[in-house]
């Protein structure tokens, strides 16, 4: 099955820095590369996806970074707030369009 | 768009009960709902797959006599625990998506059931 790593497993930023949060996977067939935010007690939210014929993607102050050939993918967020303080998860595919959650990374921004 | 419903939000119960949970597709069609266990401070771990009309896949290490899911139309998946014990104790979260297998679409996520067997 898919072997998914993420690092770092926690992240602390002032606010305004950026953040970095990176990916790693190894199925090859992988062509689906989401990023969930999850808020304690809560579902993940979907804040970004990539897929295997892009490169980049960016949303406004978030992106997302495709390697195909190295098998990672990250996620950066700029101009961090108090309120991107969460638990980031990126969860490439499979076959039959199945998620494989890494690890997990809990962000901190201090104010 | 994407909506989806899951209930109860919270249960607490004896050891020995079956607890049934609810997922639902509020605005579109769910060929496809995942139903995954969060343990604290951990990861989520997909339990089961399951499309409209056939047999849950279950994963390797989850026992599908105690874990029975049906899903009987597409906007409707049941996740039963069955004579839960404090072990079953979680977080459990169901998705859907859109589309079926071979599909690469988004899974939208229900808010997750919190389940506490004393």
């Amino acid at each position: 099955g898919e072997n998914v790593e993420q690092h770092p497993s926690t992240l602390s930023v002032q606010e305004g820095d950026s953040a970095v949060i990176k990916c790693t996977y190894s199925d090859s067939a992988s062509n689906y590369f989401p990023w969930y935010k999850q808020e304690l007690g809560k579902r993940p939210q979907l804040i970004i996806d990539i897929r295997s014929n892009v490169g980049e993607k960016k949303d406004q102050r978030i992106a997302v970074t495709l390697n195909k050939t190295a098998k990672h993918f990250s996620l950066h967020i700029t101009e961090t707030q108090p309120e991107d303080s969460a638990v980031y998860f990126c969860a490439p595919n499979n076959a039959g369009n199945m998620l494989t959650f890494g690890g997990g990374t809990r962000l901190m921004v201090k104010p | 768009g994407a909506v989806v419903s899951q209930h109860p939000s919270w249960v607490i119960c004896k050891s020995g009960t079956s607890v049934k949970i609810e997922c639902r597709s509020l605005d579109f069609q769910a060929t496809t709902m995942f139903w995954y266990r969060q343990f604290p401070k951990q990861s989520l771990m997909l339990m089961a797959t399951s499309n409209e009309g056939s047999k849950a896949t279950y994963e390797q290490g989850v026992e599908k006599d105690k874990f029975l899911i049906n899903h009987a139309s597409l906007t409707l998946s049941t996740l039963t625990v069955t004579s839960a014990h404090p072990e079953d104790s979680s977080f459990y979260i169901c998705s859907a998506s859109a589309l079926g297998w071979g599909d690469s679409q988004p899974q939208h996520f229900g808010d997750g059931t919190r389940l506490s067997i004393l």
